[in-house]
């Protein structure tokens, strides 16, 4: 089955204290990206990466890195959380057409 | 980026069809007309996506006006499994750099389904 695989699910922090959200896909997709939604701003894009080792910012990238080391992984670090990145993520992916995204079920962030 | 407007909400019956509008006036020749769902507590999910030509598939009908400023996407009969926001997105197929693949999210149509 298709899939992208977020993990963790849910996750409370404290501000400052590192972390990583996983991102993987089974579909050989060359572009993956993430994304926060926040109430009354939408869905936003934070970064992407068009192949393993290319990778770029989107329009909210402040806060956040990402590597692409291998093609299925996509992960999304947050070296030192603030509160203001309390926010719902998604991972997706899609092919070099981008005709189709597949996104995670998402990740629930709290900073406290 | 060329916009879309869409209605906040729409309500619907079960098993009736539903037609959920959009626009796009200043829509380019080469933007791909996208439509993805986002049901509750999950991540959004690709719906249809046509260009000029009506599209049909498993889930849902796309119809693109001849001018393409406008589209509909239509679920012949609605269940109360399709409540969800509804988001009406252009992708320019000629984009490259930072527009590759990026999907633009506006707040979208959510429809309510009642039993």
């Amino acid at each position: 089955e298709a899939q992208v695989t977020q993990n963790p699910r849910y996750l409370i922090t404290v501000t400052g204290k590192k972390l990583t959200v996983t991102c993987s896909q089974n579909m050989n997709h060359e572009y993956m990206s993430w994304y926060r939604q926040d109430p009354g701003l939408g869905l936003r894009q934070i970064y992407y990466s068009m192949n393993v080792e290319v990778t770029d910012k989107g329009d909210v990238p402040e806060g956040y890195k990402v590597s692409r080391k291998e093609k299925r992984n996509f992960p999304l670090i947050l070296e030192s959380p603030s509160p203001n990145q309390t926010s719902l993520y998604f991972c997706a992916s899609s092919d070099r057409e981008a005709t189709e995204a597949f996104f995670g079920q998402g990740t629930r962030l709290t900073v406290v | 980026d060329a916009k879309t407007t869409q209605p906040n909400s729409m309500e619907s019956n079960e098993e009736e069809p539903v037609h959920l509008p959009c626009n796009h006036s200043t829509i380019s020749g080469t933007d791909y007309i996208h439509w993805y769902r986002q049901l509750p507590s999950q991540g959004p999910e690709y719906v249809i996506h046509g260009l000029t030509s009506n599209v049909n598939n498993r889930m849902a009908s796309l119809a693109i006006a001849e001018d393409r400023k406008s589209s509909t996407l239509i679920l012949h009969r609605a269940t109360l499994r399709d409540a969800a926001v509804y988001y009406c997105i252009l992708r320019d197929a000629n984009a490259g750099g930072t527009s590759y693949g990026k999907l633009t999210f506006g707040q979208g149509t959510i429809l309510t389904v009642h039993p």
